[in-house]
């Protein structure tokens, strides 16, 4: 695709329901990234992937996060047993490369609100 | 936490001014980048600049960065209203893959 797809772009969600958040980064990407943005505050890294492999999730909160990107292209963010601090816009990035010095392609993010 | 604080929180002037942004960060840096990001959008890209450069240039953005204060500095020529959005800086250090933000200057132009 021309850019970055992220879908649902928003998802209301009761306490405790899972939620699933997909990532279509662009075709030929090795590098893909999750960040959670809360209101009116930076992207806060979650986690990396190189092609299928999951490399860094540091930044994941908690065991309830999960992330995968089992053909190196798409991936999929999922949130267990969601509660109210997990609602925030949860951004998807793509990097052509490996190297720090290319940019970062974002998609618009999906819209967490947890009730 | 946040690699970098961006200052001021939020700016608002008259198209045709200057708008000029602040970002500070703690640790040393390989690279710094200038991302912006309108109100419920995904960040864009403006302009990268590296540790042992000291100033860069794309169209009417200005980026500075001095390493020895930690600090990096976007100035905006000639402001328009279409530049109202919010502006992160972020930074890659050590053997970090990804960008870590800063907490972002909301830019409001006037018409």
């Amino acid at each position: 695709g021309a850019g970055v797809s992220q879908s649902p772009r928003y998802k209301v969600a009761k306490r405790g329901q899972d939620v699933a958040l997909r990532c279509d980064p662009i075709s030929g990407h090795v590098s893909l990234f999750w960040y959670q943005q809360a209101l009116g505050q930076g992207p806060e890294f979650l986690t990396y992937f190189q092609n299928e492999a999951q490399l860094d999730k540091s930044g994941l909160p908690s065991d309830r996060f999960f992330a995968e990107r089992p053909e190196g292209s798409v991936s999929t963010l999922k949130i267990q047993r969601t509660q109210q601090e997990d609602s925030a816009v949860y951004l998807c990035a793509s990097r052509e490369g490996t190297a720090n010095t290319g940019e970062l392609f974002f998609g618009e993010g999906s819209r967490l609100t947890v009730l | 936490s946040q690699q970098g604080e961006e200052d001021p929180q939020a700016l608002s002037i008259q198209e045709g001014e200057n708008a000029t942004m602040n970002c500070s960060y703690k640790t040393s840096i390989n690279n710094l980048q200038w991302y912006r990001q309108n109100s419920g959008r995904g960040l864009v890209h403006l302009i990268l600049i590296r540790s042992n450069e000291r100033e860069k240039h794309s169209g009417r953005l200005r980026v500075t960065l001095d390493t020895s204060k930690k600090s990096s500095s976007l100035l905006i020529t000639a402001s328009r209203a279409a530049d109202t959005a919010s502006y992160f800086c972020a930074t890659d250090w050590g053997s970090a893959r990804q960008l870590t933000f800063g907490s972002g200057t909301q830019l409001t132009v006037l018409p």
